[in-house]
């Protein structure tokens, strides 16, 4: 079955540590990669997208994530963070032929302490 | 443009009630989506529509129904509300570039 793992459900760490968070992906065939960023109260807001091309994705807000197709991995990462960057983000793909349907991971929860 | 507007933001419901979920969009979206979104869970695709007066069903249909009679318009009815279905719910339109556009969500608590 096509599915989504995020590695951890919970970080916390401090202002200007470095961010890495893990997703795997169980899907055949060409697949469409996103992370998403949900601030406390709001709704989930696109970091950044693969979808072929440079495996080395940058996004908004100082965001990158690799594709590495031969680990299924997406992992997203931040140099230095912000307390700003508190947030659940979530991991979601897709295949070109399932009519834009997204699947998530469970999603990581972020808190960076001052 | 306002994008994707849901109504109500939050409603509590008895059980047994019925209600329905409004999602509004004026992205001209053709495919569009409801999901719930549980904690530790992530977000669970419900139903999806293709373009008016198509949907489908998506991972976790059951207690909902859906109807796409408008391009705009993505209303999601709850017949018999069960406190299983205590959640949060999101409307989002597919854009040109593949992403999804969320509203702002939907808080709903069955009592």
């Amino acid at each position: 079955a096509q599915s989504v793992s995020q590695h951890n459900h919970h970080v916390i760490l401090s202002e200007a540590a470095s961010l890495e968070l893990g997703c795997n992906y169980s899907y055949g065939g060409t697949v469409n990669l996103f992370w998403y960023v949900q601030y406390p109260g709001q709704h989930l807001q696109l970091l950044l997208k693969y979808f072929s091309g440079d495996p080395l994705v940058k996004g908004i807000k100082g965001f990158e994530a690799e594709f590495i197709k031969s680990k299924f991995s997406f992992n997203l990462r931040k140099p230095s963070v912000q307390w700003s960057d508190t947030a659940e983000y979530f991991c979601a793909a897709m295949t070109t032929d399932s009519w834009g349907k997204l699947q998530f991971g469970a999603g990581t929860q972020v808190v960076v302490t001052p | 443009n306002a994008g994707v507007t849901q109504t109500p933001k939050f409603r509590i419901l008895k059980i047994g009630q019925s209600m329905t979920l409004q999602c509004t969009q004026d992205m001209n979206h053709n495919y569009m989506y409801w999901y719930r979104q549980d904690p530790g869970m992530g977000l669970k695709l419900i139903y999806y529509s293709v373009g008016a007066g198509i949907t489908d069903k998506g991972e976790v249909p059951n207690g909902y129904n859906v109807s796409r009679s408008t391009t705009e318009d993505f209303p999601l009815r709850l017949e018999l509300a069960a406190p299983s279905q205590t959640s949060v719910y999101f409307c989002a339109g597919k854009g040109g570039t593949g992403e999804l556009f969320f509203g702002e969500g939907s808080r709903l608590t069955v009592l």
